[in-house]
């Protein structure tokens, strides 16, 4: 079965650190998404990336297709980015349509 | 207005009862989607639809219906609700020819 991994699963840490997330994967993409889940549970979709490195404010996310793997990383970390940050992939080869997802980071950030 | 609304926000419904769970969109995506999450097992799909004539199965598609009454409107349905399938409802939308998806607020369903 074609799977996603996110790493770590939670993580605690202080206002202004650098945080990074990484998620990896099984099998050929043809896109990866990164998402955020705020408590009250809405998804927000924040970067797609089939190659590359994308930046959007304090935000980086960035993935090697050869290796199969994807990080985002929060520079400056805030309270306010305390989320669950999900990784997400759409499958290359067919079968059915639709994201698979990982199981999320539970990310804290302390003042 | 938000781009995909999901209603309701949340329900609690008995055991055995039938249910619907509304979502539209003003997005103009021919994609629409419905995920159920659970914690700890990640969001996982239930059932997809391409167009109006265009109803797939997911991954999870047992003890539920779907129903695309126009491109804008896509339903689930639960038949006769289980305590098993409380959880959080999404509905997503994706725009064919590219991959950038958007999500509802989701619904959160409980089945006593």
């Amino acid at each position: 079965k074609n799977e996603v991994e996110q790493s770590p699963q939670n993580l605690t840490a202080q206002e202004g650190e650098f945080i990074t997330i990484n998620c990896s994967y099984s099998v050929g993409i043809s896109a990866l998404h990164w998402l955020q889940q705020h408590p009250g549970g809405g998804i927000v979709s924040l970067f797609m990336l089939s190659s590359g490195k994308k930046k959007h404010g304090r935000l980086i996310a960035t993935i090697n297709i050869q290796e199969k793997h994807s990080s985002l990383h929060i520079t400056a970390s805030h309270p306010r980015d305390s989320a669950v940050y999900i990784c997400a992939v759409r499958w290359t080869g067919g079968g059915a349509d639709g994201l698979t997802f990982g199981k999320g980071t539970h990310l804290i950030i302390q003042p | 207005d938000a781009d995909v609304t999901q209603t309701p926000r949340n329900r609690i419904t008995k055991t055995g009862k039938r249910i619907m769970l509304e979502c539209s969109q003003t997005k103009g995506h021919d994609r629409m989607y419905w995920y159920r999450q659970d914690p700890g097992l990640g969001l996982r799909l239930i059932y997809y639809s391409f167009d109006v004539k265009d109803i797939n199965k997911g991954e999870i598609s047992d003890g539920y219906s779907v129903s695309r009454q126009a491109q804008a409107k896509f339903s689930l349905s639960l038949e006769s609700a289980i305590p098993n399938q409380t959880a959080l409802y999404f509905c997503a939308t994706s725009g064919t020819g590219h991959y950038g998806y958007t999500f509802g607020s989701g619904t959160r369903l409980t089945v006593v």
